[in-house]
């Protein structure tokens, strides 16, 4: 089975500071993303990556940036912590480029900014 | 840029009972797909449709898709407690690589 690590269950940071949030998968996945979560507005796409050093902005990109250094390793990055992005915040991975494979999710940040 | 829209936003039922949840989507498919989510958890994938084909089964799961209509529905058959959750669609447009979710259904399922 597919496992998706995320590093933290909880995490509160306050206003201002520089947030980590590190995504691991085991099976080689060439796809990796990352969203939010939020009541009534579902699930929204941060970023994407297809492979090691390539990002593609998703559908709500401000404020965040990510590094994949490792194929393995997806992180996001808050730049400057701000209350609105309290937040989970959810990893996930697929096979391959396409959409055309499930992805699987880990199970998630929450992440708490005061 | 929300795709999918599920309905009932939450649904409660007594075990045994069948639960049924729609998706309608607005821009023609790839594929759809049905996922689950526990309380505090992450999402876990049930079902892929492709658009070429109109119904799928697993286990207690059925999904039908009418792309004439543009829209799903998810049958879970003889319900049980721990089928509670909440449970997204997702949809993958033509042309791009994103899956857009829906907000979901929350569903209870109570002994």
């Amino acid at each position: 089975d597919v496992k998706v690590t995320q590093s933290s269950r909880y995490l509160v940071k306050r206003t201002g500071e520089k947030v980590f949030l590190e995504c691991v998968q085991d099976m080689d996945h060439e796809n990796m993303f990352w969203y939010r979560q939020d009541p009534g507005l579902g699930l929204r796409l941060i970023y994407f990556s297809y492979d090691v050093k390539m990002k593609e902005k998703g559908d709500i990109p401000e404020g965040y940036s990510v590094s994949r250094e490792k194929k393995e390793r997806f992180s996001l990055i808050l730049e400057s912590a701000s209350t609105n992005q309290t937040s989970m915040y959810l990893c996930a991975s697929s096979l391959n480029r396409g959409g055309r494979q499930p992805q699987h999710f880990g199970d998630g940040t929450r992440l708490s900014i005061l | 840029s929300q795709q999918g829209e599920e309905d009932p936003q939450a649904l409660s039922i007594q075990e045994g009972e069948n639960a049924t949840m729609n998706c309608s989507y607005k821009t023609s498919i790839n594929n759809l797909q049905w996922y689950r989510q526990n309380s505090g958890r992450g999402l876990v994938h049930l079902i892929l449709i492709r658009s070429n084909e109109r119904e799928k089964h697993s286990g207690r799961l059925r999904v039908t898709l009418d792309t004439s209509k543009k829209s799903s529905s998810l049958l879970i058959t003889a319900s049980r407690a721990a089928d509670t959750a909440s449970y997204f669609c997702a949809t993958l447009p033509y042309n791009t690589d994103k899956l857009i979710f829906g907000t979901g259904t929350r569903l209870q399922v109570f002994p």
